[in-house]
């Protein structure tokens, strides 16, 4: 059964970092590209980013809110998708998940399943 | 940027009723348009993709249609396991957004 699972979540101040982890099971890993969206109240489900598969160079698009400050990187070795969150602000308060490009679509993902079942990062002082 | 608007933003309905959900596109995104279902304290759960094409193992009574700028989400006949927020997402825009609609709440009338 495939299975996305996020950790690292929790409550940081303004301006400081925090890194996600999305720990992938029951399919090929290196194989497929990996996006990260999130969740609030105000925003709605926002797409934040993804990584492409090894197969593609592993490289990265993002979210212009997020543009600069955040970072999306894997370790094929682990199963392991990251989001490095940098210079945090109260708006990027929410719910993260990570998803699977099932679609598996070039140049960019089409479609996302599964979903992890999501880690909340509150970002306040 | 595309913004995609969903109608109706909730619903009352009963068990066996035919449920209808639209989604419109600011522009054209030919049929680069999924739907997912999410229930309380869940993750997002893809139906359908590409507009029609059904998602493995979710039942046949979700049907996709629609392309250009206007989608529909029919539930054909409503189970009590359906009552759920469900979004349309776009997956056309350049530069990237995959904006996703406002949702549309189904709840028991």
């Amino acid at each position: 059964e495939m299975q996305l699972v996020e950790s690292g979540g929790g409550l940081v101040q303004p301006g400081r970092s925090l890194r996600l982890s999305c720990t992938a099971s029951g399919f090929t890993f290196r194989e497929y590209a990996m996006s990260w969206f999130r969740q609030s109240p105000e925003k709605g489900l926002e797409w934040v980013g993804f990584i492409r598969g090894e197969p593609y160079g592993a490289t990265t698009e993002y979210a212009a809110p997020v543009k600069g400050r955040f970072i999306i990187s894997r370790d094929d070795s682990k199963n392991v998708a990251y989001l490095h969150m940098n210079s945090l602000k109260m708006e990027d308060t929410a719910v993260y998940y990570c998803a699977r490009d099932q679609s598996q679509h070039i140049p960019n993902p089409n479609w996302f399943d599964p979903w992890g079942q999501g880690t909340l990062v509150i970002v306040s002082s | 940027d595309i913004q995609m608007t969903q109608s109706p933003s909730s619903l009352s309905a009963s068990v066996g009723d035919r449920v209808i959900i639209t989604c419109r596109a600011s522009q054209s995104i030919n049929t680069f348009l999924n739907w997912y279902q999410q229930k309380p304290g869940k993750a997002p759960s893809l139906l359908i993709y590409r507009a029609s094409s059904l998602q493995s193992g979710v039942p046949s009574r979700f049907i996709g249609s629609g392309s250009g700028t206007d989608f529909t989400l029919t539930i054909s006949s409503l189970q009590p396991e359906d009552f759920a927020t469900y979004y349309c997402q776009e997956t056309f825009s350049t530069p990237l957004m995959y904006s996703f609609g406002q949702g549309t709440k189904v709840d028991f009338k």
